[in-house]
């Protein structure tokens, strides 16, 4: 099982929806999440943390099962603005970050 | 704060020569990370320091690579010799406190290889 999955997309979706993604690790002593996006041609920015509670962020809302290790991102109200990649992060044993994949969403007029 | 600073941003270079890619951390920040971006494998990371020292040079790929810190503000990864495989995004990131505490990446430098 590879450390981090995601599915890859794209999704693409309307103006306006509500689209969630969905992150698992495999190293179950991770204690930090993350969530980055990262536009095209550009480096990726840190979007939200996410702990045990979940985190919410405006339209934004990331939450953490740890019992099934995954994370999730979701996002309401979706906005053309919101077309990128995002990249789930788990820490890798408090020392570094293992990227996953990224899911591409693509937020259409 | 001017952010993580990397140069070149873009370098073209023949097969066979030597590149030198620089990086200049938030300043305060103890942690320096290299990572690497393609298509096919996405992000992967190269190296990382803690304090100037090197820590994990696992993912460096083979010799051809070297990093070194040689202070708290400024890093260099070289490739030497340059092949065209090595053509991808090379990313530098610093943290205060490391991974739990969220990184910031520079811009990165392109780095096509002919």
């Amino acid at each position: 099982r590879k450390e981090v999955e995601q599915d890859p997309g794209p999704f693409n979706v309307p103006e306006g929806a509500t689209v969630a993604f969905n992150c698992t690790y495999s190293n179950s002593a991770s204690q930090s999440f993350f969530w980055y996006r990262q536009d095209c041609r550009k480096e990726p920015k840190l979007l939200m943390s996410v702990y045990s509670s979940g985190n919410e962020d405006g339209r934004f809302t990331a939450q953490l099962n740890r019992a099934s290790q995954y994370i999730s991102l979701l996002i309401r109200d979706s906005k053309l603005s919101d077309s990128a990649t995002y990249l789930c992060v788990p820490e890798n044993y408090g020392q570094n970050f293992v990227f996953g994949p990224g899911t591409r969403l693509s937020v259409l007029p | 704060d001017a952010g993580v600073i990397q140069s070149p941003r873009h370098e073209v270079t023949e097969m066979g020569q030597e590149v030198t890619l620089r990086c200049k951390p938030i300043s305060g920040h103890d942690y320096l990370f290299w990572y690497r971006q393609t298509m096919m494998r996405g992000l992967e990371l190269l190296i990382y320091f803690n304090n100037n020292v090197p820590i994990d040079d696992s993912g460096m790929p083979e010799d051809r690579f070297s990093a070194k810190m040689p202070n708290a503000s400024f890093s260099t990864l070289k490739i030497q010799p340059s092949e065209p495989r090595d053509s991808a995004v090379y990313f530098c990131a610093s943290s205060r406190g490391g991974a739990p505490m969220g990184y910031t990446f520079g811009s990165g430098t392109r780095l096509t290889v002919v």
